[in-house]
């Protein structure tokens, strides 16, 4: 069966980075992209990006150009996001999306990121 | 990229049919049939409802249904029960190739 496997909780200091994984399984992990949706604390859904695992092409949401890059490991059918500069604001829970038709169809188990000093 | 536009509440009786707007531009939702919607339970992760505006995802009950109109997109339960009571979100694709989530609608089942 389709799994996304998220690596553990983390907590970081403002000004740091964090790096998750989403780990697939169950099929063929090139065939369908991975996005990246973030959820901050009693708040809503924020779609950070995507990355297309065959290609490696991204494609980031506007607010984060520039603190964050998303990579795929096809060896291991593992994707990663990494989030620089860290703010009080990016704590959240971090989910990782399998990407294809339909979208958005299987999530991993979500990762909390909390950004405290 | 703003937010796509939900009511921030919507509730309905059990057996009542409820609706759930979306509204956002041209360059999003009116733009393009890539309209899916979540349900997200407490403490759970989301689940895709519908995607492609009007389809239902294997296994997802027939009694929610899809559809758009110019900038708005709309999802309807109906036979509301208990079980529906959760957080609702609508997304869709933009013209920068990127997608948007709506602002999430709390659904309650008096």
């Amino acid at each position: 069966q389709v799994q996304l496997v998220q690596s553990g909780p983390q907590m970081k200091r403002p000004g740091a980075s964090v790096r998750v994984s989403c780990k697939a399984s169950g099929y063929t992990f090139t065939i369908y992209g991975i996005s990246w949706v973030r959820q901050a604390p009693g708040q809503g859904l924020e779609w950070m990006g995507w990355i297309s695992t065959s290609s490696g092409d991204t494609n980031y949401a506007q607010n984060l150009r520039g603190r964050v890059t998303m990579t795929t490991d096809t060896s291991t059918s593992t994707a990663y996001v990494e989030l620089r500069s860290l703010r009080a604001d990016d704590t959240a829970v971090y989910y990782c999306t399998r990407e294809g038709s339909p979208p958005a169809d299987y999530w991993g188990q979500g990762t909390l990121v909390t950004v405290s000093s | 990229q703003s937010a796509l536009t939900q009511p921030a509440s919507v509730s309905g009786s059990p057996g009542q049919s409820i609706t759930i707007s979306c509204t956002g531009t041209s360059s999003d939702v009116g733009g393009y049939s890539y309209v899916s919607w979540f349900q997200q339970h407490p403490g759970k992760v989301p689940k895709l409802m519908m995607y492609e505006v009007s389809n239902r995802p294997s296994g997802v009950s027939n009694r929610f249904s899809g559809s758009k109109s110019g900038n708005t997109a709309s999802l309807t339960i109906s036979g509301l029960q208990a079980e529906d009571e959760a957080d609702y979100y609508c997304s869709s694709y933009t013209s920068f190739r990127t997608r948007v989530f709506g602002t999430g609608t709390k659904v309650t089942v008096l």
